[in-house]
């Protein structure tokens, strides 16, 4: 089936550093998806992208759409505690469904 | 507007007992999704309505596993027999159109 790269697989970063993870696909996606999930919480929609090329800013977070709609990458800046969680990214199918990454978990070093 | 609502939050069961999980989507969310995520994996699906019609439930195993949404609204999944390797998080989501809004899941633990 279908799958997503999701890289890298966790980080370790120091506070105030920014942050770049990105999804590459074999397939083409309509929309491409960024999700925070904390622990005990289910997945937080952060940023959504709908056209190929396309650059979003949600505060810290800057996420676009690959130019042919097979990848995507998210930027957090000057990252802080509480961005420490795990980020999913996601293509959505014309049904609405949605493939998942496998993840990228962020700890901050103290 | 008010959340997706799960509940239990938690549940503890011995494998080949019966369990049930509750969601509550979003008030005029049409698309409803049951979700199965294992600790350090991405979610997976197993259902999805439309409405109270099932659009895919192609991962669901169906020999155990059994999903309803009633009048479009509510919906429940059911695991009989539970075995050992269903212990995850599961979780509701709902939508319109583009992005789904998830609840907080309910974790099951299988002894």
């Amino acid at each position: 089936g279908q799958q997503l790269n999701q890289s890298p697989q966790s980080m370790f970063i120091q506070e105030g550093e920014d942050v770049s993870m990105n999804c590459t696909s074999s397939s083409i996606f309509n929309t491409w998806l960024w999700y925070k999930q904390d622990p005990g919480e289910g997945p937080v929609l952060l940023i959504a992208l709908y056209k190929a090329g396309e650059l979003t800013s949600n505060g810290r977070l800057t996420a676009q759409f690959g130019i042919t709609r097979k990848d995507s990458f998210l930027n957090i800046s000057a990252s802080i505690p509480s961005d420490v969680g795990i980020y999913f990214c996601a293509g959505q199918l014309l049904n609405y469904q949605l493939i998942w990454g496998a993840g990228t978990k962020l700890i901050i070093k103290p | 507007e008010a959340g997706v609502a799960q509940s239990p939050r938690y549940k503890i069961i011995e494998k080949r007992q019966s369990v049930a999980f509750w969601c509550n989507p979003i008030s005029g969310h049409a698309t409803l999704y049951w979700y199965q995520q294992i600790l350090g994996q991405g979610p997976k699906l197993l259902i999805q309505f439309q409405n109270n019609g099932v659009v895919d439930d192609s991962q669901l195993p169906k020999d155990r596993f059994s999903a309803e949404r009633l009048k479009g609204v509510d919906s429940t999944l059911k695991i009989q027999p539970a075995k050992l390797e269903d212990s995850a998080v599961y979780l509701c989501a709902s939508s319109r159109r583009y992005g789904y809004t998830f609840g907080s899941g309910t974790r099951l633990t299988v002894v």
